[in-house]
């Protein structure tokens, strides 16, 4: 099975930037994905990272250290429609078809 | 283009009484299907994925079922539903290749009284 952790919480200014963590431990490993929901919407996709290193999506940026079993997800210049609960999600490479294990997702919240 | 379509949106149901909740997926043929539930503050739980027609595995044991009656379409059901039932569920389909992103419905707010 797997374990995904990744803090409850955290508060930023508008305009500012936030780095959200995640670690996970697999027993084998097939892609990392991160995804936004708002409050009683549905999670939308983000990013996913199967390779080391950095992918960059505008405004979003996500990192996965395979060794360290570790990604974050970077949110530049901050705006008020990014309060969001963020998901870390990884795949198993013994789920040939595509099961995702959710971690409980961190609250981001945007003050003015 | 693909979309993915859930109803109802929200319900209340008094315990014991039956659940339907229907997914269906257009632009696409053959979608990995899920249904996930998420409870207040918690994480996503899988709750059933299917990989085609009538192919239902089950990830955790519970009064819930599913059926995939045609190759679009994911359905929940419960024969009776119990209070810890109540949470907001999500259809989801993929493509089953590539990077397999998941894609979700609106959801389904379910409240059991």
């Amino acid at each position: 099975g797997q374990n995904i952790d990744q803090p409850t919480e955290m508060t930023a200014t508008e305009g500012a930037i936030v780095q959200i963590n995640c670690t996970y431990q697999t027993s084998g490993f097939n892609g990392l994905f991160w995804y936004q929901q708002h409050a009683g919407e549905a999670p939308t996709f983000l990013s996913y990272n199967v390779l080391d290193g950095l992918e960059e999506k505008g405004r979003f940026s996500s990192f996965l250290s395979r060794s360290k079993g570790y990604s974050y997800l970077l949110l530049k210049e901050l705006q008020m429609k990014d309060s969001a609960s963020y998901l870390c999600a990884v795949r198993s490479s013994t789920d040939s078809w595509g099961k995702l294990q959710f971690g409980a997702g961190t609250q981001v919240v945007v003050t003015p | 283009s693909q979309t993915i379509h859930q109803w109802p949106a929200t319900l209340v149901q008094p315990v014991g009484s039956p659940l339907s909740l229907e997914c269906t997926v257009e632009g696409t043929s053959n979608p990995n299907l899920y249904w996930y539930r998420q409870a207040a503050g918690r994480g996503l739980q899988l709750l059933f994925y299917s990989v085609g027609i009538g192919q239902i595995s089950s990830e955790v044991p519970q009064n819930l079922s599913a059926s995939r009656p045609q190759d679009r379409q994911f359905i929940l059901s419960s024969k009776k539903l119990l209070l810890s039932d109540s949470g907001f569920y999500l259809c989801a389909w993929s493509r089953g290749t590539g990077a397999n992103v998941l894609t979700f419905g609106a959801g389904s707010r379910l409240t059991v009284l």
